[in-house]
């Protein structure tokens, strides 16, 4: 079955500093991909997300390329903020078959950054 | 304003007892979800549906129900044979296939 595993957290950074965060997926067929981001006692937001291979999804400054030969979507942004501490979700959706679009999380990265 | 919600935002649920969980939408979307999320762990499906009147089991349904008599609504109810029920219950819509699934704010369910 389908599957994403995310870098292990919590990842703790000073403000400005570069930020990646890794996601790898398992999957039959073409997957699309996500990176949703949930603030404490919130639900989660869509960050950004790619549906087919050398796309590159990117918002607010955070950007992912979808590399389909390493089944990755790493989460990188150049200077992180105060303001962008939170978990960090990857997930992947099989629009074919029975799935339903059903997605598929990773376990979550907790991001904190410092000023 | 289109959006999706959840309430209550906290709940709290006796021994025994049955609670249910509201999500509306207003997105006019076909596709509604019920997720789980426990700490440290990745959100799982626990039912799903396509149209109004049919939905289908996800990957933890076990103590779980739903119903799904208008497009807008999709209660989910924690039955008393949920052992472990403490949990954050996100909601999420989907306009149609290939689409983005939106996330409601979530109810965290605490048991007494």
């Amino acid at each position: 079955g389908n599957s994403v595993t995310q870098m292990e957290g919590p990842v703790t950074l000073s403000e400005e500093a570069f930020l990646t965060i890794n996601c790898t997926y398992t999957a039959t067929g073409y997957p699309s991909l996500f990176w949703y981001v949930q603030y404490p006692g919130e639900g989660l937001q869509l960050l950004l997300k790619a549906t087919k291979a050398d796309d590159k999804g990117s918002n607010k400054g955070f950007e992912a390329t979808y590399r389909k030969e390493t089944t990755s979507f790493h989460l990188e942004k150049g200077s992180v903020q105060v303001s962008d501490s939170a978990v960090y979700f990857c997930a992947l959706s099989d629009p074919g078959g029975t799935s339903y679009g059903k997605l598929t999380f990773g376990q979550g990265t907790i991001l904190t950054v410092h000023p | 304003d289109g959006g999706i919600t959840q309430s209550p935002k906290y709940l709290f649920r006796k021994e025994g007892q049955n609670v249910t969980l509201s999500c509306e939408q207003n997105l006019n979307h076909d596709a509604m979800y019920w997720y789980r999320q426990d700490p440290g762990q990745g959100l799982r499906l626990i039912y799903y549906s396509q149209i109004v009147n049919d939905f289908q089991k996800g990957d933890i349904a076990e103590g779980y129900s739903v119903s799904r008599e208008k497009k807008e609504s999709f209660p989910l109810t924690v039955t008393s044979a949920q052992k472990n029920p403490t949990a954050f219950y996100l909601c999420a819509s989907r306009g149609g296939p290939g689409e983005t699934q939106y996330f409601g704010p979530g109810t965290r369910l605490l048991v007494l």
